[in-house]
């Protein structure tokens, strides 16, 4: 089991560039959550997915945040345009149905 | 809404010391309670969980009891290590086993000193 896996761990971009970080599931699991981790707001959860489908994104600050699921083993979360207050640690979660999730090991964003 | 208080940290034991890092809860229905763990650089580990009302959930030396009159659900160690080092995250789901996501509180630094 290779766990939950996001690239890149650690990301470092100029305000106004675009951010995508990238998450592969475990496989099996047919949900999906994107969190954000500051020191000001801990844990806030942007948005999840279930069999691929996007179905809260409530959480989603901005519209300059998006997010896409194209198939079962794959995710995106896009910043564009990036700002320094989106500095935070990104972390995407799986879970089989009705399980807890099992978290990556996270991207550090730093935008200047 | 749905929220998570968990007492503010750092807390700093000494090695073999009692541990305490209470948590409470609001929440619609009857949420799903869970300790998750973070370690430096690393994503949060399930620690335990409780899925009703006076349960207990256990794991490495770790419990924490579900108690729905109190809305509580306190996470204690009788003999803590240096390796308990880490950020304890208490959480909720009103959706089984997090389907809906889960509601995190801000988390409790703990530090063990040899």
């Amino acid at each position: 089991d290779a766990g939950v896996i996001q690239s890149p761990r650690h990301e470092v971009t100029e305000m106004g560039q675009e951010v995508t970080l990238r998450c592969k599931p475990i496989s099996g699991h047919n949900s999906l959550f994107w969190y954000r981790q500051t020191m000001m707001r801990g844990l806030e959860l942007l948005i999840y997915f279930n069999n691929n489908v996007p179905i809260d994104d409530s959480g989603m600050p901005e519209d300059r945040f998006s997010a896409k699921m194209p198939n079962a083993s794959f995710s995106t979360l896009k910043i564009q345009p990036s700002e320094p207050r989106d500095s935070a640690v990104y972390f995407c979660a799986s879970s089989p149905q009705n399980s807890p999730l099992h978290f990556g090991n996270g991207t550090r964003l730093t935008v200047t | 809404g749905n929220s998570v208080t968990q007492m503010e940290g750092p807390v700093t034991l000494s090695e073999e010391a009692f541990l305490t890092i209470n948590c409470t809860y609001t929440a619609t229905g009857y949420p799903s309670l869970f300790w998750y763990v973070q370690y430096p650089g690393e994503g949060l580990q399930l620690l335990l969980k409780a899925t009703k009302a006076d349960d207990k959930g256990s794991n490495k030396g770790f419990e924490a009891t579900y108690r729905k009159e109190t809305t509580s659900f306190h996470l204690e160690k009788g003999s803590v290590q240096v390796s308990d080092s880490a950020v304890y995250f208490c959480a909720l789901s009103v959706a089984g086993g997090g389907a809906d996501g889960l509601t995190f509180g801000k988390g409790t630094h703990l530090i063990i000193q040899p």
